[in-house]
């Protein structure tokens, strides 16, 4: 079973549509949450991150953590097709020297 | 800023040539990191950089040589690469091996 558990998609969804992602993982150690955007042929743009159990919003995003059910979203709101890319979580264990965990990768398209 | 810069942008290579990746960070960063990335996956870590001393080696094979000459600079010495070698080598970097990750913009290789 893998460490991080994340829907490779694709996922189509209407301009000004939620988009929302989510990933799952088996490892309480894990204590650092951060969610990519890559467009193809591009490197990993950092979008959020939080150490906390709870919601961080930055404009049109929202990060949400559950710790107690190993569970975490990115909810996009009012999506555009600029928002179209494959969306992945990461996720560091303490103590792990950088060693991200990442999921498979969220293809999402925005359809104008 | 949060840039991360890598040269050169695409490098296509023979088997039996010995080329050179390089990346560059600004940002006071003390940990940097090489990742390989195979389409529709998701980054896999190759090594990492604590204070200019490598820290983790993920079982790399030795065709592969990385580099840190002073805490802005990481390079990644190629050598008899091989066609399944073929992907996208990213660059990431962070203020320390525990926090959040920022990557640049990746050279795409080709190896024929």
């Amino acid at each position: 079973q893998k460490e991080v558990e994340q829907d490779p998609g694709p996922l189509s969804v209407p301009e000004g549509a939620i988009v929302s992602l989510n990933c799952t993982y088996s490892n309480s150690a894990f204590q650092y949450f951060m969610w990519y955007r890559q467009y193809s042929r591009k490197g990993p743009e950092l979008l959020m991150y939080t150490y906390s159990s709870g919601n961080k919003e930055d404009g049109r995003f929202t990060a949400q953590v559950d710790k107690s059910s190993k569970y975490i979203s990115l909810f996009i709101r009012d999506s555009q097709p600029s928002d179209s890319a494959t969306y992945l979580c990461a996720i560091l264990k303490t103590d792990s020297w950088g060693k991200l965990q990442f999921g498979a990768g969220t293809q999402v398209v925005v359809t104008p | 800023d949060t840039e991360v810069t890598q040269t050169p942008k695409h490098l296509v290579m023979g088997m039996t040539n010995k080329k050179s990746l390089k990346c560059e960070q600004h940002m006071g960063h003390r940990a940097m990191y090489w990742y390989k990335q195979k389409a529709k996956k998701p980054p896999e870590l190759m090594f990492v950089y604590s204070y200019e001393k490598l820290s983790i080696n993920e079982s790399v094979p030795s065709r592969f040589s990385p580099e840190c000459p002073n805490s802005s600079l990481l390079n990644l010495h190629l050598h008899a690469l091989q066609p399944e070698d073929s992907a996208l080598y990213l660059c990431a970097s962070s203020h320390a091996a525990q926090e959040t990750q920022y990557f640049g913009p990746g050279t795409r290789l080709l190896v024929l």
